[in-house]
């Protein structure tokens, strides 16, 4: 059973198009994360969601939205996508803060 | 703000023999945690291990240790008898400890890449 699911796994997407991301954790953890790779394989912390309120909000252009509908899934959604945007977007969850379980992330490309 | 900082871009090793993986780190912080995780070519990323920092003992798992210096804010990976599946990207990460919180936010090192040679 997959714990943290990503759709799509790829995206190849055109400069200016709004797409989104999703995320599905079967853990039954409280809180949820996005984190984001860039083309040199940094990783950085995005957003954090705990009972679907917004805990952290890094430095990220509002372009970027995430939304918890429900504390199984965490959406991000970018409007406007920019060729800097190219990234790997993960996906994780925890229920204790030193604990966290990553999605396989999804690749975005924008041509 | 905590910053990590792992000085080597690249390693390589031979299979079956021992390999380290530097990583320091810079914070205020006295209750933290660090941690190293690993990212193979299915880019999927792995918990490799944990440190916390109030344990003065140093975490192993198996073939993984490290040695966590915590006056010099030093952290490194010792991986005994490398295999080629460890052959991934190794990152070490900092999470400050924030008393019940479930939630808490990983600063992650640039990475080191790891090959392991047959």
């Amino acid at each position: 059973d997959t714990a943290v699911s990503q759709t799509p796994k790829y995206l190849v997407t055109q400069m200016g198009n709004d797409k989104s991301i999703k995320c599905e954790q079967n853990l039954g953890h409280d809180t949820m994360y996005w984190y984001k790779q860039d083309s040199k394989k940094f990783l950085k912390i995005m957003f954090s969601y705990n009972n679907k309120e917004l805990i952290i909000n890094e430095t990220v252009p509002n372009r970027f939205s995430p939304k918890s509908p429900d504390k199984a899934h965490l959406n991000l959604h970018i409007n406007s996508l920019e060729l800097g945007d190219s990234a790997v977007y993960f996906c994780a969850s925890s229920q204790l803060a030193y604990e966290q379980f990553f999605g396989p992330g999804t690749r975005l490309t924008v041509l | 703000a905590q910053t990590v900082t792992q000085s080597q871009p690249e390693m390589s090793v031979q299979e079956a023999e021992t390999v380290t993986l530097s990583c320091t780190y810079d914070t205020s912080e006295s209750n933290y945690y660090l941690f190293w995780y690993k990212q193979p070519p299915s880019r999927q990323m792995i918990l490799v291990i944990r440190q916390e920092a109030y344990k003065q003992q140093n975490a192993t798992e198996n073939r993984f240790s490290v040695n966590f210096q915590k006056a010099a804010k030093s952290f490194s990976l010792k991986i005994s008898d490398s295999q080629l599946g460890d052959t991934a990207m190794y990152f070490c990460a900092f999470m400050k400890r924030v008393g019940g919180t479930s939630y808490g936010k990983l600063t992650f090192g640039q990475g080191t890449i790891l090959t392991v040679h047959p």
